[in-house]
């Protein structure tokens, strides 16, 4: 298996743009999860699916994200408008059984708002 | 409310010693514990997953432990070796999905 794959691995915008991250799961997995990492705050949980269906999106900074899982094998994390200070790295991990399994993680998309 | 500490911060150790990763939690009431390794600009890479029930858990030089009872896990890395160096994470999950991260340990190993 390829493992999870992120596109774009890196990512430079202007603020006010709307930026997509994409995220494939490991196929059979049915927990996704999508997390933020910044050198001050560490990793934040964003969002959790299971089965499709968002199940946690508590983490969400605010209404200018959002996450859909359309099918099994394909996740979106959309920011409109972005603003400086979501430059961070954005990780998708995929899971087969919640998070009583072990997490694999994405390599990440790196992103930067000027 | 757990909260996941990971000390020391940072560690400088020369190749081919044995060297002892900690990891501490506040709540003993775990699903599990995971460690990762990440390395820089990469993704992080499961190395061990313990179960709640378990004590331990080995995978090549490395072995992993857990005693719930003090709140307390391990990382042993036997015979280090350049390619050892990164960033090791420890998280423990004591619901059906939330993580609570630690801040992760900074390992360099010196040739």
């Amino acid at each position: 298996d390829a493992g999870v794959i992120q596109s774009p691995r890196h990512e430079v915008t202007e603020m006010g743009q709307e930026v997509t991250l994409r995220c494939k799961p490991i196929s059979g997995h049915n927990s996704l999860f999508w997390y933020r990492q910044t050198m001050m705050r560490g990793l934040e949980l964003l969002i959790y699916f299971n089965n499709n269906v968002p199940i946690d999106d508590s983490g969400m900074p605010e209404d200018r994200f959002s996450a859909k899982m359309p099918n099994a094998s394909f996740s979106t994390l959309k920011i409109q408008p972005s603003e400086p200070r979501d430059s961070a790295v954005y990780f998708c991990a995929s899971s087969l059984e919640s998070a009583t399994g072990e997490l694999f993680f994405g390599e990440g998309s790196r992103l930067t708002v000027l | 409310k757990q909260e996941v500490t990971q000390i020391p911060a940072a560690l400088s150790v020369p190749e081919g010693e044995n060297l002892v990763l900690n990891c501490s939690f506040t709540d003993s009431a775990i699903y599990n514990l995971q460690w990762f390794r990440q390395d820089p600009g990469k993704g992080l890479t499961s190395l061990l997953l313990i179960q709640s029930s378990q004590r331990e858990q080995t995978s090549g030089r490395l072995n992993a432990s857990l005693d719930k009872s003090s709140g307390r896990s391990t990382l042993y890395i036997a015979a280090s070796q350049p390619g050892d160096s990164a960033t090791y994470l420890c998280a423990v999950s004591n619901s059906n999905y939330q993580l609570i991260w630690g801040a992760g340990t900074k390992l360099i190993i010196k040739p």
